[in-house]
Protein backbone atom coordinates (compact mmCIF):
# COMPACT_ATOMS: atom_id res chain seq x y z
CA UNK A 1 0.00 0.00 0.00
CA UNK A 2 1.79 2.93 -1.24
CA UNK A 3 -0.70 5.84 -0.24
CA UNK A 4 -0.38 8.64 -2.52
CA UNK A 5 2.57 9.14 -4.52
CA UNK A 6 3.31 11.63 -6.97
CA UNK A 7 5.50 11.71 -9.97
CA UNK A 8 8.50 13.59 -10.73
CA UNK A 9 9.65 14.33 -7.69
CA UNK A 10 11.60 17.55 -9.10
CA UNK A 11 11.26 19.52 -12.66
CA UNK A 12 12.54 22.08 -14.21
CA UNK A 13 11.12 23.93 -16.71
CA UNK A 14 11.77 26.86 -19.31
CA UNK A 15 9.41 29.33 -19.29
CA UNK A 16 6.96 28.40 -22.06
CA UNK A 17 7.27 24.61 -21.99
CA UNK A 18 4.62 22.63 -20.93
CA UNK A 19 4.51 19.57 -18.50
CA UNK A 20 2.67 16.98 -16.60
CA UNK A 21 2.56 16.15 -12.84
CA UNK A 22 1.17 12.68 -12.26
CA UNK A 23 -0.50 11.75 -8.70
CA UNK A 24 -1.58 8.31 -8.06
CA UNK A 25 -3.70 7.04 -5.01
CA UNK A 26 -3.78 3.16 -4.14
CA UNK A 27 -6.74 3.80 -1.35
CA UNK A 28 -9.62 3.66 -3.52
CA UNK A 29 -10.23 7.41 -2.46
CA UNK A 30 -13.17 9.50 -4.56
CA UNK A 31 -11.67 12.74 -3.63
CA UNK A 32 -8.28 14.20 -4.69
CA UNK A 33 -6.98 17.63 -4.92
CA UNK A 34 -3.52 19.82 -5.97
CA UNK A 35 -2.55 22.22 -3.65
CA UNK A 36 0.54 24.20 -4.34
CA UNK A 37 2.39 25.68 -1.33
CA UNK A 38 4.60 28.62 -1.09
CA UNK A 39 6.92 30.44 1.82
CA UNK A 40 4.76 32.27 4.09
CA UNK A 41 1.62 31.51 2.43
CA UNK A 42 0.45 28.12 3.15
CA UNK A 43 -1.48 25.50 0.88
CA UNK A 44 -3.45 26.85 -1.92
CA UNK A 45 -5.92 24.72 -3.65
CA UNK A 46 -5.80 24.50 -6.87
CA UNK A 47 -8.23 22.18 -8.17
CA UNK A 48 -9.92 19.23 -6.96
CA UNK A 49 -11.50 16.21 -7.60
CA UNK A 50 -15.06 14.75 -6.18
CA UNK A 51 -15.04 11.50 -8.62
CA UNK A 52 -13.55 9.51 -11.14
CA UNK A 53 -14.59 12.37 -14.65
CA UNK A 54 -14.95 15.14 -12.52
CA UNK A 55 -12.89 18.35 -11.81
CA UNK A 56 -13.78 21.67 -9.99
CA UNK A 57 -11.75 24.39 -9.63
CA UNK A 58 -10.45 25.80 -6.29
CA UNK A 59 -8.63 29.14 -4.64
CA UNK A 60 -5.36 29.37 -7.22
CA UNK A 61 -6.47 27.39 -10.57
CA UNK A 62 -5.46 29.94 -13.26
CA UNK A 63 -3.10 28.43 -15.87
CA UNK A 64 -3.79 24.78 -14.59
CA UNK A 65 -5.57 21.85 -15.94
CA UNK A 66 -6.24 18.75 -14.55
CA UNK A 67 -8.00 15.39 -15.42
CA UNK A 68 -9.59 12.57 -13.87
CA UNK A 69 -10.03 9.86 -16.14
CA UNK A 70 -8.98 6.96 -14.35
CA UNK A 71 -10.38 7.25 -10.40
CA UNK A 72 -6.86 6.22 -8.69
CA UNK A 73 -5.11 9.46 -11.01
CA UNK A 74 -5.10 12.70 -11.05
CA UNK A 75 -3.02 14.63 -13.39
CA UNK A 76 -2.00 18.53 -13.15
CA UNK A 77 -0.88 19.85 -16.51
CA UNK A 78 1.14 23.03 -17.21
CA UNK A 79 -0.05 24.37 -20.54
CA UNK A 80 2.35 27.43 -20.97
CA UNK A 81 4.63 27.56 -17.61
CA UNK A 82 5.57 30.61 -16.13
CA UNK A 83 8.11 31.96 -13.47
CA UNK A 84 5.10 32.87 -10.81
CA UNK A 85 4.45 28.59 -11.20
CA UNK A 86 7.53 28.06 -9.27
CA UNK A 87 6.64 25.75 -6.09
CA UNK A 88 6.17 23.15 -4.55
CA UNK A 89 3.39 21.21 -5.38
CA UNK A 90 1.29 18.43 -3.26
CA UNK A 91 -1.32 16.03 -4.44
CA UNK A 92 -3.78 14.88 -1.37
CA UNK A 93 -6.99 12.39 -1.34
CA UNK A 94 -9.72 11.17 0.84
CA UNK A 95 -12.44 8.85 1.24
CA UNK A 96 -15.87 10.06 1.24
CA UNK A 97 -16.82 8.23 4.76
CA UNK A 98 -13.32 10.48 6.23
CA UNK A 99 -12.49 14.00 6.27
CA UNK A 100 -9.08 14.21 6.82
CA UNK A 101 -6.55 14.26 3.21
CA UNK A 102 -3.62 12.08 2.96
CA UNK A 103 -0.66 13.72 1.10
CA UNK A 104 1.95 12.72 -1.24
CA UNK A 105 5.60 13.63 -0.96
CA UNK A 106 5.44 16.50 -3.21
CA UNK A 107 6.94 17.98 -6.56
CA UNK A 108 9.13 20.59 -6.53
CA UNK A 109 9.11 22.62 -9.60
CA UNK A 110 11.55 25.26 -10.79
CA UNK A 111 10.34 27.39 -13.67
CA UNK A 112 13.11 29.89 -15.71
CA UNK B 1 -14.93 30.94 2.75
CA UNK B 2 -13.35 29.98 5.23
CA UNK B 3 -10.01 31.85 6.77
CA UNK B 4 -7.46 30.52 9.01
CA UNK B 5 -4.86 32.45 11.02
CA UNK B 6 -1.98 31.46 12.33
CA UNK B 7 -0.51 34.09 14.55
CA UNK B 8 2.91 32.71 14.73
CA UNK B 9 5.23 32.38 11.63
CA UNK B 10 7.99 31.10 13.81
CA UNK B 11 8.11 29.80 17.12
CA UNK B 12 11.72 28.88 18.39
CA UNK B 13 10.96 27.09 22.18
CA UNK B 14 13.96 25.12 24.33
CA UNK B 15 13.87 21.47 24.97
CA UNK B 16 11.59 20.29 27.38
CA UNK B 17 9.45 23.46 27.42
CA UNK B 18 5.75 23.49 26.76
CA UNK B 19 4.66 25.47 23.76
CA UNK B 20 1.11 26.32 22.09
CA UNK B 21 0.74 26.81 18.62
CA UNK B 22 -2.06 29.39 17.59
CA UNK B 23 -4.51 28.70 14.84
CA UNK B 24 -8.07 30.78 14.82
CA UNK B 25 -10.59 30.48 11.94
CA UNK B 26 -13.41 32.86 10.57
CA UNK B 27 -16.84 31.15 10.35
CA UNK B 28 -18.86 29.94 13.60
CA UNK B 29 -20.51 27.42 11.66
CA UNK B 30 -20.03 23.72 11.76
CA UNK B 31 -16.31 22.76 11.23
CA UNK B 32 -13.72 20.02 11.06
CA UNK B 33 -10.18 20.89 12.35
CA UNK B 34 -7.00 19.75 11.93
CA UNK B 35 -3.40 19.90 12.44
CA UNK B 36 -0.98 18.84 9.88
CA UNK B 37 2.85 18.29 10.61
CA UNK B 38 5.23 19.00 7.79
CA UNK B 39 9.32 17.63 7.83
CA UNK B 40 11.58 19.10 5.51
CA UNK B 41 11.41 18.21 2.34
CA UNK B 42 8.60 15.79 2.89
CA UNK B 43 4.19 15.90 2.57
CA UNK B 44 1.78 16.75 5.19
CA UNK B 45 1.15 14.24 7.86
CA UNK B 46 -1.97 14.10 9.88
CA UNK B 47 -1.30 15.13 13.46
CA UNK B 48 -4.52 15.10 14.95
CA UNK B 49 -8.00 16.41 14.36
CA UNK B 50 -11.66 17.23 15.85
CA UNK B 51 -14.66 15.82 13.67
CA UNK B 52 -17.55 16.16 16.97
CA UNK B 53 -17.45 15.10 20.65
CA UNK B 54 -15.00 15.98 23.00
CA UNK B 55 -13.71 19.17 22.35
CA UNK B 56 -9.64 18.47 23.83
CA UNK B 57 -8.25 15.62 21.00
CA UNK B 58 -4.61 14.18 21.36
CA UNK B 59 -2.15 12.76 19.29
CA UNK B 60 0.06 9.88 20.10
CA UNK B 61 3.47 11.64 20.21
CA UNK B 62 2.44 13.94 23.08
CA UNK B 63 0.25 17.16 21.18
CA UNK B 64 -2.99 18.12 22.20
CA UNK B 65 -5.32 20.52 21.11
CA UNK B 66 -8.49 22.06 22.07
CA UNK B 67 -11.34 23.21 19.76
CA UNK B 68 -13.43 26.44 21.24
CA UNK B 69 -16.24 27.33 19.48
CA UNK B 70 -17.14 30.84 20.73
CA UNK B 71 -13.72 31.95 20.38
CA UNK B 72 -12.89 29.75 16.44
CA UNK B 73 -9.74 28.60 17.95
CA UNK B 74 -8.02 25.10 17.80
CA UNK B 75 -4.84 25.96 19.21
CA UNK B 76 -2.37 23.09 19.59
CA UNK B 77 -0.20 22.71 22.48
CA UNK B 78 2.70 20.43 24.28
CA UNK B 79 3.70 20.12 27.98
CA UNK B 80 7.12 19.20 26.64
CA UNK B 81 8.63 19.19 23.88
CA UNK B 82 11.78 17.31 22.12
CA UNK B 83 13.91 17.96 19.14
CA UNK B 84 12.36 15.81 17.01
CA UNK B 85 8.98 18.39 17.18
CA UNK B 86 10.80 20.79 15.21
CA UNK B 87 8.85 20.78 11.79
CA UNK B 88 6.49 23.59 10.07
CA UNK B 89 2.88 22.91 11.33
CA UNK B 90 -0.34 23.71 9.79
CA UNK B 91 -4.02 24.43 10.91
CA UNK B 92 -7.23 23.41 8.46
CA UNK B 93 -10.75 23.86 8.63
CA UNK B 94 -13.09 21.77 6.94
CA UNK B 95 -17.03 22.89 6.46
CA UNK B 96 -18.43 20.87 4.06
CA UNK B 97 -15.91 18.33 3.27
CA UNK B 98 -14.99 19.04 0.06
CA UNK B 99 -12.16 21.89 0.88
CA UNK B 100 -9.61 22.37 3.39
CA UNK B 101 -8.72 25.61 4.12
CA UNK B 102 -4.96 25.75 5.41
CA UNK B 103 -3.48 28.66 7.51
CA UNK B 104 0.09 29.78 6.64
CA UNK B 105 1.84 27.44 8.57
CA UNK B 106 4.02 27.81 12.12
CA UNK B 107 7.66 27.11 11.93
CA UNK B 108 8.66 25.04 15.25
CA UNK B 109 12.31 25.10 16.14
CA UNK B 110 13.29 23.19 19.43
CA UNK B 111 16.41 24.43 20.84
CA UNK B 112 18.65 22.13 22.16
Amino acid sequence: NAGVTQTPKFRVLKTGQSMTLLCAQDMNHEYMYWYRQDPGMGLRLIHYSVGEGTTAKGEVPDGYNVSRLKKQNFLLGLESAAPSQTSVYFCASRTSGQHEQFFGPGTRLTVL
Amino acid sequence: AQSVTQLDSQVPVFEEAPVELRCNYSSSVSVYLFWYVQYPNQGLQLLLKYLSGSTLVESINGFEAEFNKSQTSFHLRKPSVHISDTAEYFCAVSEAGNQFYFGTGTSLTVIP
